[in-house]
């Protein structure tokens, strides 16, 4: 079965430190990885993805994501916090085969001043 | 949210009312997607579609069913036998290729 796991329900981080949520995901063969972000009412919003190739991926709004196959993650990064980085955060899959997208249970991000 | 567009944003439904949820693109993707988010929740499909005139059944789509007649359009009808529709109601769309998935706004349904 295709899963996907976001294990912190929330992560706090102080503003201009470097943040990382997890992700890691049970998919069969090479599968499609992405993060979305989502504030208060509102659709999520695309920030980056990795299809193939370099493992570490960069996105929008400085944010980055390291895809890691053999502990099957793909962990988002960014270097230094900002207030307005706080957010629900989404980690998602897609079987290269197949077009269902498969998403974690989200990461509330909350950066402090 | 840019080309993708759900009406309305907040939709008030009485208990046995059926309410019907919009979703238009216009970014001439060929599949389209149907997401309840709940508070504190993640995204749970209700129903895709991958091309015009065929869709699918997602992991909770009791209580729900979906029409595409048309590429741009894929409206969501939240019927009588759902049991607890108050929630957050998502649309997406994507190439068929599936490289990403774009999201409209949502709509945000409560049932008084």
């Amino acid at each position: 079965a295709q899963s996907v796991a976001q294990p912190e329900d929330q992560v706090n981080v102080a503003e201009g430190n470097p943040l990382t949520v997890k992700c890691t995901y049970s998919v069969s063969g090479n599968p499609y990885l992405f993060w979305y972000v989502q504030y208060p009412n509102r659709g999520l919003q695309f920030l980056l993805k990795y299809i193939t190739g370099d493992n570490l991926v960069k996105g929008s709004y400085g944010f980055e994501a390291e895809f890691n196959k053999s502990q099957t993650s793909f962990h988002l990064k960014k270097p230094s916090a900002l207030v307005s980085d706080s957010a629900l955060y989404f980690c998602a899959v897609r079987p290269y085969n197949f077009n269902k997208f498969y998403f974690g249970s989200g990461t509330k991000l909350n950066v402090k001043p | 949210d840019g080309g993708i567009t759900q009406s309305p944003k907040y939709l008030f439904r009485k208990e046995g009312q059926n309410v019907t949820l919009s979703c238009e693109q216009n970014l001439n993707h060929d599949a389209m997607y149907w997401y309840r988010q709940d508070p504190g929740q993640g995204l749970r499909l209700i129903y895709y579609s991958q091309i015009v005139n065929d869709f699918q059944k997602g992991d909770i789509a009791e209580g729900y069913s979906v029409s595409r007649e048309k590429k741009e359009s894929f409206p969501l009808t939240v019927t009588s036998a759902q049991k607890n529709p108050t929630a957050f109601y998502l649309c997406a769309s994507s190439t068929y290729q599936g490289d990403t998935q774009y999201f409209g706004p949502g709509t945000r349904l409560t049932v008084l």
